[in-house]
């Protein structure tokens, strides 16, 4: 079984709306989580890591949030552009362990 | 400062033929990771190298899959004898020397199509 679950799967929304993409996990002992943008065709680019202590994190439009005492985290896009189409991996890592888990992703596109 | 290169992109195998896939890890990175992405799922752990060592291949087939990273060029990905259940994503990945764990960096991926 996946240690980190993502939802929804997909998601359509219209240029310049919000949207929040969820994140739950299983994986301990927690050390960090990382949300990626994966565009298609192309590697996972990093957009914020939060660790135990923190709670909240921005990147320009892109705000993620974590509590690690339910191992939820969300990622919101405010004020969507064509471009914030692609696909959202939550990755969460275990204190001292160079593997990561990944979540399977929630692929969004956003429409004009 | 280039950051992970892989080559090729794209690469199409018939069932049988060998396929190998190229890594550069960023300068400076001495930690290669390489991981396959199946469509609709997340990416999974194959192997973990640092220079001229295997340190941990759990993650990859014991058949007709292996991983170097010589002291001199790319890691390479090898895959002998592909079939089609092999047609996937795979990305490589690389950390610094000393760096956490989990500051890896991703390539753009090769895409590897069996016929």
């Amino acid at each position: 079984k996946n240690q980190v679950e993502q939802s929804p799967q997909s998601l359509i929304i219209l240029e310049g709306k919000n949207c929040t993409l969820q994140c739950n996990y299983t994986v301990s002992p927690f050390s960090n989580l990382r949300w990626y943008k994966q565009d298609t065709g192309r590697g996972p680019v990093s957009l914020t890591i939060m660790t135990f202590s923190e709670n909240t994190k921005s990147n320009g439009r892109y705000t993620a949030t974590l509590d690690a005492d339910t191992k939820q985290s969300s990622l919101h896009i405010t004020a969507s552009q064509l471009s914030d189409s692609a696909s959202y991996i939550c990755v969460v890592s275990a204190f001292g362990d160079y593997k990561l888990s990944f979540g399977a992703g929630t692929t969004v596109t956003v429409r004009a | 400062n280039a950051g992970v290169m892989q080559n090729p992109r794209h690469l199409v195998r018939r069932r049988g033929q060998e396929a190998r896939l190229r890594c550069s890890p960023m300068k400076g990175h001495s930690h290669v990771y390489w991981y396959r992405q199946l469509p609709e799922e997340g990416l999974k752990f194959m192997v973990y190298l640092q220079k001229e060592n295997i340190i941990d291949e759990s993650g990859m087939p014991k058949e007709r899959f292996s991983a170097e990273f010589p002291k001199e060029g790319p890691s390479i990905l090898r895959i002998q004898q592909v079939v089609r259940g092999d047609s996937a994503a795979y990305f490589c990945a690389s950390s610094p020397l000393g760096g956490a764990p989990h500051e890896q960096y991703f390539g753009p991926g090769t895409r590897l199509t069996v016929t």
